[in-house]
C-alpha cells in the first residue's frame, strides 16, 4: 500500500501569511494526487488535482507541486475562509489513500 | 447541478448489518465511477470502495472486504454499500464521492462528494 505522510499535522498562521504544507509518498504515484480542503462539518472540497491543476472555480492563491515522490500545497496569502483542514489523496493505485490531515488555525 | 444525498445511516449493535444508499442528480451517472469514504468522529478520511461506471469492477480498502459489498443501480442513478459484520471500529460518517476528471486531464480525482450519513457501531 502506498502511505501518504502530511506535514506538518497541524499549523497555526495568520491572515497574509504564505502557508506549504507537504504530502510525502512511500512510492511513486506519478501526479496522481489531490488535495482536498474540508471545514468542520462540511464535506471536503477538491482544490488541487493532478498534483498542479487548480480545480474549476478555487481561488489562484492556491497552488500546487511536486518533486519526486514529495508533492506540496501552497497557499500564498492565506485568508479568513482558507482555515480549515487539509488533505492529499494519491489516486495511482489500489488501495487509494488519504495523507493524516494538516488542520490549518489562526495564529 | 450535482448533488449526492447519502442515507440509510444509524446506531447498529456489533455483528449487524446496514445498508448505505446514495441518491445521485445533475449528472449522467453511468457515466462515471463511484465511491464510499468515511471518516471516523475526529479522524481523518478513509477511502472505502470504488465501483466503475457498469459495476463490472469493484475494490475495497482491506479492513473491510468480505464485509462490506459496494453495488449501484444506474437506472435509478443510486450508489448502496451493503455492510456487515459490523464493528465498534467502523464507527464512521460515510460520504459518496464522485470520480471525475477535469477538462482535457486524465488525472482523476473527487470532485463531488455528499454530505455524509452517520453510521454507530455500539451496543
Amino acid at each position: 500500500d502506498i502511505q501518504l505522510t502530511q506535514s506538518p499535522s497541524f499549523l497555526s498562521a495568520s491572515v497574509g501569511d504564505r502557508v506549504t504544507i507537504t504530502c510525502r509518498a512511500s512510492q511513486g504515484i506519478s501526479s496522481y494526487l489531490a488535495w482536498y480542503q474540508q471545514k468542520p462539518g462540511k464535506a471536503p472540497k477538491l482544490l488541487i488535482y493532478g498534483a498542479s491543476t487548480l480545480q474549476s472555480g478555487v481561488p489562484s492563491r492556491f497552488s500546487g507541486s511536486e518533486s519526486g515522490t514529495e508533492f506540496t500545497l501552497t497557499i500564498s496569502s492565506l485568508q479568513p475562509e482558507d482555515f480549515a483542514t487539509y488533505y492529499c489523496q494519491q489516486l495511482n493505485s489500489y488501495p487509494l489513500t488519504f495523507g493524516g490531515g494538516t488542520k490549518v488555525e489562526i495564529k | 447541478e450535482v448533488h449526492l444525498m447519502e442515507s440509510g445511516g444509524g446506531l447498529v449493535q456489533p455483528g449487524g448489518s446496514l445498508r448505505l444508499s446514495c441518491a445521485a442528480s445533475g449528472f449522467t451517472f453511468s457515466d462515471y465511477w463511484m465511491s464510499w469514504v468515511r471518516q471516523a468522529p475526529g479522524k481523518g478520511l478513509e477511502w472505502v470502495a470504488n465501483i466503475k461506471q457498469d459495476g463490472s469492477e469493484k475494490y475495497y480498502v482491506d479492513s473491510v472486504k468480505g464485509r462490506f459489498t459496494i453495488s449501484r443501480d444506474n437506472a435509478k442513478n443510486s450508489l448502496y454499500l451493503q455492510m456487515n459484520s459490523l464493528r465498534a471500529e467502523d464507527t464512521a460518517v460515510y460520504s459518496c464521492a464522485r470520480r471525475g476528471y477535469g477538462s482535457g486531464s486524465y488525472f482523476p480525482s473527487y470532485d463531488y462528494w455528499g454530505q455524509g450519513t452517520l453510521v454507530t457501531v455500539s451496543s
